[in-house]
């Protein structure tokens, strides 16, 4: 297993601004993934990021809009940039851990774009 | 491609009552099957998985058989408590390599005492 935590644990942001995520594992890992979770709504997939590579975006979700860093194998971050309250959400991270793909996720991080 | 479906909610049960939430699957070859668990204001949790058909995955008195024959992999439990009330996600991932996690869109059950 793996423990995940997230900072910052929730925030509200204005329209036009950034925000940072970030997302520690209490283990190295390969792979960490970022989800986006909308309100009422199941997990989308933004990225999936290892380290020492270019993060790989879903369809939909663009690099511009979604920068990552993996700058090691127990950390990474998450930026929405020049958000809009469209952006309003739960972003998670997730690792690989036990194998079979099973993924353990962090607390979240819930966005209010105002 | 890969997808989940699971049945609506929200599901509204009585405390002690039995639990059934449906999810079937479509995939290519042998995925690996999980249920997650989402308490009101936490992440994700997973609850319980199978990797292979006729695996019974079972947690917290919860459980749920992979059924190759009929690609399903409903969840029950007996006896249903008001802090099983949570969102419950049926997901799947295939087994060969790396392949990303496939989410169903999640099932709010409500327990009420």
């Amino acid at each position: 297993s793996a423990v995940i935590s997230q900072k910052p644990s929730r925030d509200i942001c204005q329209r036009g601004t950034s925000l940072t995520i970030q997302c520690q594992v209490d283990s190295q890992v390969t792979m960490m993934f970022w989800y986006r979770q909308q309100p009422g709504q199941s997990l989308t997939l933004i990225a999936t990021a290892n380290q020492g590579s270019e993060a790989t975006y879903e369809s939909g979700f663009v690099i511009d809009k979604f920068p990552i860093s993996r700058p090691n194998l127990t950390f990474s971050t998450l930026t929405v940039s020049n958000m809009s309250p469209e952006d309003s959400s739960i972003y998670l991270c997730s690792v690989e851990a036990g194998g079979y793909n099973e993924q353990f996720f962090g607390p979240g991080t819930r966005l209010t774009v105002l | 491609g890969d997808s989940v479906t699971q049945m609506e909610g929200p599901v509204t049960l009585s405390e002690e009552a039995f639990l059934t939430i449906n999810c079937t699957y479509t995939a290519t070859g042998y995925p690996s099957l999980f249920w997650y668990v989402q308490y009101p204001g936490e992440g994700l949790q997973l609850l319980l998985k199978a990797t292979k058909a006729d695996d019974k995955g079972s947690n917290k008195g919860f459980e749920a058989t992979y059924r190759k024959e009929t690609t399903s992999f409903h969840l029950e439990k007996g006896s249903v408590q008001v802090s099983d009330s949570a969102v419950y996600f049926c997901a799947l991932s295939a087994r060969e390599g790396y392949q990303k996690v496939t989410f169903g869109t999640g099932t709010k059950l409500q327990v009420i005492p």
